[in-house]
């Protein structure tokens, strides 16, 4: 199976400290994305970074990867509790697949 | 504003008896996905259309089935629910196939009673 592990599992932070989440995929891929999703909602796309890329930033999250571990981590600075949630990369196939496989997410808590 | 919008988003069934979700866009994307995600776990893609073409994932069960009569619309029909089928339903669209980000709907939240 291709599913991305993420780690934590969870994390419980306290407002304005930085959260990092990882995640770990086995085979190669074109890009990586990471998504959010707010308990019992859809899925909000948050960046998307190509395997040619190794540090990609949007407002306060920063994502980076390494092709070699086949590994990416996603940093958020200065979190607020809004940014509550849980966090899920998806990958797709580098072989030519044509769809995202989702990893098992890291649910994060941000305490006020 | 363009979206993806799914009817309804609670939807209560009883074992043994179909139902039919429903998913629209108006971002006019040929892609459409189908998810389905169990509590605390990850979506797990069960089909997805690439304009009319229809991709089955290998381990999705003959009990799901979907259609998509044209680019707005595509629905996930459950023949037969079982208790195991409770879970929320996710569907997605994107602009290019595995190249691009996906716009995801609200949900379906199932219950099987």
């Amino acid at each position: 199976s291709q599913q991305g592990e993420e780690d934590p599992q969870a994390l419980s932070i306290q407002e304005g400290e930085n959260a990092t989440m990882n995640c770990s995929y086995k085979t190669s891929i074109n890009n990586l994305q990471w998504y959010r999703q707010n308990s019992g909602r859809g899925l909000v796309h948050l960046i998307l970074i190509r395997s040619n890329e190794r540090e990609k930033h949007s407002g306060r999250l920063r994502v980076t990867l390494d092709t070699s571990k086949k590994s990416s981590s996603l940093l958020i600075t200065a979190s607020r509790a809004a940014d509550t949630a849980s966090y899920f990369c998806a990958t797709d196939g580098a072989s030519g697949t044509y769809k995202y496989i989702f990893g098992t997410g890291t649910r994060l808590k941000v305490l006020a | 504003d363009a979206m993806v919008i799914q009817n309804p988003r609670y939807q209560v069934t009883q074992f043994g008896k179909p139902v039919t979700l429903s998913c629209s866009q108006t971002l006019n994307h040929n892609v459409m996905y189908w998810y389905q995600q169990k509590s605390s776990q990850a979506p797990k893609l069960l089909f997805h259309y690439y304009d009319k073409d229809f991709n089955n994932e290998a381990d999705t069960p003959d009990n799901f089935q979907s259609r998509r009569p044209n680019t707005s619309f595509c629905f996930l029909d459950i023949r037969s629910p079982g208790l195991g089928d409770a879970a929320m339903y996710l569907c997605a669209t994107s602009r290019v196939v595995g190249r691009a980000e996906q716009y995801f709907g609200p949900g379906t939240r199932l219950t099987v009673t």
